[in-house]
């Protein structure tokens, strides 16, 4: 069965600090892996995904994340915080086959402070 | 552009009353839909997903059901609804295909009084 850890619940940072949200996978053969990003009392957004190839992907918002396939890890970075950012932030996972589904992390709450 | 629209956006239900939220995508053809429940701003549940008009699967046993009549509209339904069915109720669509990422409505915030 495939799995997805968000292991910070809450991350903190100071604006104009990089930030850091992390995120560990278990899936069967290659995965697919997405970044969303959710404001209060609203659906998630799309941020950013890895499919293949380069494992530095940049996404929407200036938001980056990095695949790293021997870690099992695709954590999502921004190198420099806006206070704006301050949101939950989902990582997803889903097998390359076709009876692949996604499976959503926790969330990790991310508190951007002026 | 491809827009979806959930509705209602909050509401209040009593216990063993029926439920019929309604999800529509408008702007894309033969999209994947899905339905997830949150509960407490966290971790997402999925409900059930379709592939096509009529093709449900449900992920997991409980009260409700789920239909899509139309290609691009999708309906959570309840005969009954129980207190436990509060929590915040997302629908999604995406492109038939592995790699594509999920577009989510703004949720309906239901409470069973």
């Amino acid at each position: 069965a495939q799995s997805v850890a968000q292991p910070e619940d809450q991350v903190n940072v100071a604006e104009g600090n990089p930030l850091t949200v992390k995120c560990t996978y278990s899936v069967s053969g290659n995965p697919y892996l997405f970044w969303y990003v959710q404001y209060p009392n609203r659906g998630l957004q799309f941020l950013l995904k890895y499919i293949t190839g380069d494992n530095l992907v940049k996404g929407s918002y200036g938001f980056e994340a990095e695949f790293n396939k021997s870690q099992t890890s695709f954590h999502l970075k921004k190198p420099s915080a806006l206070v704006s950012d301050s949101a939950l932030y989902f990582c997803a996972v889903r097998p390359n086959t076709n009876a692949g589904k996604s499976t959503f992390g926790d969330g990790t709450t991310l508190t951007v402070k002026p | 552009s491809q827009t979806i629209h959930q509705w209602p956006a909050t509401l209040v239900q009593p216990v063993g009353s029926p439920l019929s939220l309604e999800c529509t995508v408008e702007g894309t053809s033969n999209p994947n839909l899905y339905w997830y429940r949150q509960a407490a701003g966290r971790g997402l549940q999925l409900l059930f997903y379709s592939v096509g008009i009529g093709q449900i699967s449900s992920e997991v046993p409980q009260n409700l059901s789920a239909s899509r009549p139309q290609d691009r509209q999708f309906i959570l339904s309840s005969k009954k609804l129980l207190l436990s069915d509060s929590g915040f109720y997302l629908c999604a669509w995406s492109v038939p295909g592995f790699n594509q990422p999920q577009h989510f409505g703004d949720g309906t915030r239901l409470s069973i009084l």
